[in-house]
């Protein structure tokens, strides 16, 4: 049964902070890592994607990739408002299979002005 | 543009009746997907499709089913509908399995 851990939160984080989201994944064969974000009432928005070890930077937000360790996490640097949200981390296991996305129930972020 | 729409956005319907809920995408990807998010926000995948192959999820009763009548369009079909139904439903895709997914609106379907 393939599993991902992320604490649900909520994390509270002020403006302008570093906010730092944890995610642990239990199928060693996994391949691909993703980072949703989803307001509330709306669906998830892809932010970002990460395939190998080590950092991935988009903008205010790095993706970081420890396979050996089996742990992704999200850093979203000069945190706005605008950033709470609940954000999804999720797994897939082989690339060019279709067996769909294993997502963690999410982490609730808040961001306080 | 919408990437991926889905129809309809909200769904009330009682007990046993069964009801359809249409996904469409332009993006061009072959691969689509259902996803069930229940009332404790877990995202759970429902089905992935592309034009080879139907992957069902084994925890998913087949009073759920898929119908892909083309490339762009994954529809799903529930008969009997129960209580237990009630959740949202978000339909999604990608260019082949493994790689990013784009998810559409959502149906929030009601079972009274």
């Amino acid at each position: 049964q393939k599993e991902v851990e992320q604490n649900s939160g909520p994390l509270s984080v002020p403006e302008g902070a570093i906010a730092s989201l944890n995610c642990t994944y239990s199928d060693r064969v996994s391949q691909s890592f993703f980072w949703y974000r989803q307001y509330s009432g709306k669906s998830p928005e892809l932010i970002m994607s990460i395939y190998s070890n080590g950092d991935k930077e988009d903008g205010r937000f790095t993706a970081q990739l420890n396979k050996a360790s089996q742990y992704v996490s999200l850093l979203i640097r000069d945190s706005q408002p605008s950033d709470s949200a609940t954000y999804l981390c999720a797994v897939n296991t082989a690339g060019g299979g279709a067996d769909g996305l294993t997502f963690g129930k999410g982490t609730h972020l808040i961001i306080q002005p | 543009d919408t990437a991926v729409s889905q129809t309809p956005k909200y769904l009330v319907t009682q007990m046993g009746n069964d009801k359809s809920i249409k996904c469409e995408q332009n993006l061009g990807h072959d691969t689509m997907y259902w996803y069930k998010q229940d009332s404790k926000k877990f995202l759970k995948i429902m089905f992935s499709y592309n034009n080879k192959e139907l992957i069902i999820n084994e925890t998913v009763p087949n009073r759920f089913s898929p119908k892909s009548p083309d490339k762009a369009h994954l529809n799903l079909h529930i008969n009997s509908l129960e209580l237990g139904d009630s959740a949202v439903y978000f339909c999604a895709s990608s260019q082949m399995g493994g790689n990013e997914q784009f998810f559409g609106p959502g149906t929030r379907l009601t079972v009274l």
